[in-house]
């Protein structure tokens, strides 16, 4: 069946360093793609997604491109801050006609100052 | 406009006992999805209502789950003599029309906890 597999957490990292959270899917069809985060003490919510190969999803300095290719959607951001401490959740969507999200387990991101 | 609420934010029950989980969907939202997030594992699917019908069950993990959709708006999911392995958080999202291209709305969840 569909799934997504992203790198486990948590990651650590200083402000301004260079992020790479990387996930990639198994999937027949063409999925959409999406990388959803959680703020401590807030709800779930859309950062980007991607609905075909080759398009780039960004949102807040966040990039991710949906590679057909190599069945991955890697999320990049060039210089993090603090505030983007959250657990970020890759997921996708579409396959065998069906609307539901299939996510990944989830990554923790803490960045200090 | 409101978003997706959900109440009670926890519950904490004793094994064997029914509970019973609300979702009120954003106005207007057509599809409406539940999940559940156990504790280090990602969010699981359980089901899908489109209008007042679930078209797609696939994720209830037994018999003693269940949920119903009314007037196209509130949702109830249902969980009978429930058990430890249960316990999680359980989401429920909303989107206007369903569609693989469209950004779910999810609620705050709710932290229910089996003794």
């Amino acid at each position: 069946g569909d799934s997504v597999t992203q790198m486990e957490g948590p990651v650590t990292l200083s402000e301004e360093a260079f992020l790479t959270i990387n996930c990639t899917y198994t999937a027949t069809g063409y999925p959409s793609l999406f990388w959803y985060v959680q703020y401590p003490g807030e709800g779930l919510q859309l950062l980007l997604k991607a609905t075909k190969a080759d398009d780039k999803g960004s949102n807040k300095g966040f990039e991710a491109t949906y590679r057909k290719e190599t069945t991955s959607f890697h999320l990049e951001k060039g210089s993090v801050q603090v505030s983007d401490s959250a657990v970020y959740f890759c997921a996708l969507s579409g396959s065998y006609n069906t609307d539901k999200l299939i996510f990944g387990t989830g990554t923790r991101l803490q960045v200090f100052p | 406009g409101a978003g997706v609420s959900q109440s009670p934010s926890n519950k904490v029950t004793e094994k064997g006992k029914d509970v019973e989980l609300r979702c009120d969907p954003i106005s207007g939202h057509t599809a409406l999805y539940w999940y559940r997030q156990r504790l280090g594992q990602g969010l699981e699917f359980l089901i899908y209502f489109q209008g007042n019908s679930a078209p797609d069950k696939s994720g209830l993990p037994s018999d003693r789950f269940s949920a119903e959709r009314t007037g196209e708006s509130v949702s109830t999911l249902t969980i009978q003599r429930t058990q430890q392995e249960d316990s999680a958080v359980y989401l429920c999202a909303s989107t206007p029309v369903p569609s693989s291209y469209n950004e779910q709305f999810f609620g705050p969840g709710t932290r229910l906890t089996v003794l």
